[in-house]
């Protein structure tokens, strides 16, 4: 059963507009998020995370959001850059020693 | 340059033939794990170590064997690899957990295809 799940396969944005990946979970328990970005022929790496304590975190242009009432977090870049084009993973963590990671959005940025 | 070095890169092999793809990491990190991504089903979990000897199932270990005798190395062996475990593998590892952390580096990943 998928406890992380990201509802959109792929997304295309203009260069210079804003992305927005969404990112939902089911598992109450979980209490730290982190999004992983993907490049071709690459392993993931670390992007930007968020406490469950908080409800935004900003690194620049990437900002997470996380919505704790509906279980939902969002990745917002702006602006968006062709170099962005990835795949996203959102990923969350609880009392155990895993990462439940959701399926990936693929992000195309277009000049 | 910390890093988690998988090998190899690339593997074809046949149905039924034993074989073992390496992860090692120069990090001193506790934990380590594997993943295999597949179309539409992202990322999941095949077995994770929380130290030496200390190795536990994730959510799809069947088929797979790890060993964890040193902290650094985490190898991946298929006893019997069969079509359906063609897959894309990624070896990971972490020092700890929660808050603050960055998670899981990453290695390159081992594209395997069993025919």
């Amino acid at each position: 059963d998928q406890q992380v799940k990201q509802n959109s396969p792929s997304l295309s944005v203009q260069e210079g507009r804003i992305s927005i990946l969404n990112c939902d979970y089911t598992n109450s328990m979980f209490d730290y998020f982190l999004w992983y970005k993907k490049y071709p022929a690459e392993g993931p790496t670390f992007l930007i995370s968020i406490s469950s304590i908080k409800d935004k975190n900003e690194d620049g242009r990437f900002t997470v959001f996380l919505n704790k009432s509906a279980k939902h977090l969002s990745l917002h870049i702006v602006p968006s850059q062709p170099g962005d084009s990835a795949v996203y993973f959102c990923a969350a963590s609880g009392a155990g020693n895993q990462f439940y990671f959701g399926t990936g959005t693929s992000l195309t940025v277009i000049p | 340059e910390a890093q988690v070095t998988q090998n190899p890169r690339y593997l074809i092999t046949v149905t039924g033939k034993k074989l073992t793809v390496t992860c090692s990491q120069n990090m001193n990190h506790e934990y380590m794990s594997w993943y295999r991504q597949d179309p539409g089903l992202g990322l999941r979990q095949i077995y994770y170590s929380m130290n030496v000897e200390v190795t536990d199932k994730g959510d799809v270990p069947e088929g797979y064997k790890v060993s964890r005798k040193e902290k650094r190395n985490f190898p991946l062996i298929l006893e019997s690899p069969s079509p359906n475990q063609t897959s894309l593998y990624f070896c990971a590892s972490t020092r700890t957990w929660g808050e603050g952390t960055q998670g899981y580096t990453f290695g390159s990943g081992t594209r395997l295809t069993v025919v």
